[in-house]
């Protein structure tokens, strides 16, 4: 049964970059999608973007100016970096497992991670 | 960029049925998936495709779809359905094909 773990710094100063990493367990990272997620504070759930096994990526056009998504298939891993940092950036995150070529979904989450932007 | 529409909240009484919608363009042209989420936890997927429930999800839960409106049913509700449940699909606005999430709709079950 595949599972995902997300890890990484829980508090991140402003302006600096949230580097999260998620570990793909009981499968392989190969032929799926890989996505990042966030949820602030009592609200809902927004897409960061997704990587493909390959390497070629997809961002929210609103995030995408910061972000970069990265996946290392030898460790099973898939990362996020968010630069510049603020407040607003202050959520859980989540990594999920997903099939984006017809059926559109994603099936297997990681139990998510908080990370707080404040100095 | 496309949005996804959600009533807000939504409440069912035990045992009745419940339709929870979610409206948006891409919704004619791509398929929605259903997430159900409970405090503190991460989000689950519910239903997928057509009409697809993931192992272990309950067959009171099923998905439908017609035009721009996608719709998640839960036929005789349990207490344990009271819950956030957001829908998710394609976003097709301008040059981009990303992905996008309902504002979530807060099921009471009463």
């Amino acid at each position: 049964q595949v599972q995902l773990q997300e890890s990484g710094p829980g508090l991140v100063k402003p302006s600096e970059t949230l580097s999260l990493t998620c570990t793909v367990s009981g499968g392989s990272i190969s032929s799926y999608y890989w996505s990042w997620i966030r949820q602030p504070p009592g609200k809902g759930l927004e897409w960061i973007g997704y990587i493909y096994y390959s390497g070629s990526t997809n961002y929210n056009p609103s995030l995408k100016s910061r972000v970069t998504i990265s996946v290392d298939t030898s460790k099973n891993q898939f990362s996020l970096k968010l630069s510049s940092v603020t407040a607003a950036d202050t959520a859980v995150y989540y990594c999920a497992r997903g099939n984006w070529n017809d059926e559109n979904y994603m099936d297997v989450w990681g139990k998510g991670t908080t990370v707080t932007v404040s100095s | 960029s496309s949005e996804l529409t959600q009533d807000p909240a939504v409440s069912v009484a035990l045992g009745q049925t419940v339709r929870i919608t979610c409206q948006g363009d891409s919704l004619r042209s791509y398929y929605a998936s259903w997430y159900q989420q409970k405090p503190g936890q991460a989000p689950v997927l519910v239903i997928y495709g057509k009409n697809n429930r993931p192992s272990g999800i309950p067959d009171r839960f099923s998905g439908s779809s017609s035009g721009n409106t996608a719709s998640l049913t839960i036929t005789g509700a349990q207490a344990e359905d009271e819950a956030d449940y957001y829908c998710n699909s394609r976003d097709s606005s301008g040059n981009h094909l990303g992905v996008v999430f309902g504002g979530g709709t807060k099921l009471t079950v009463l």
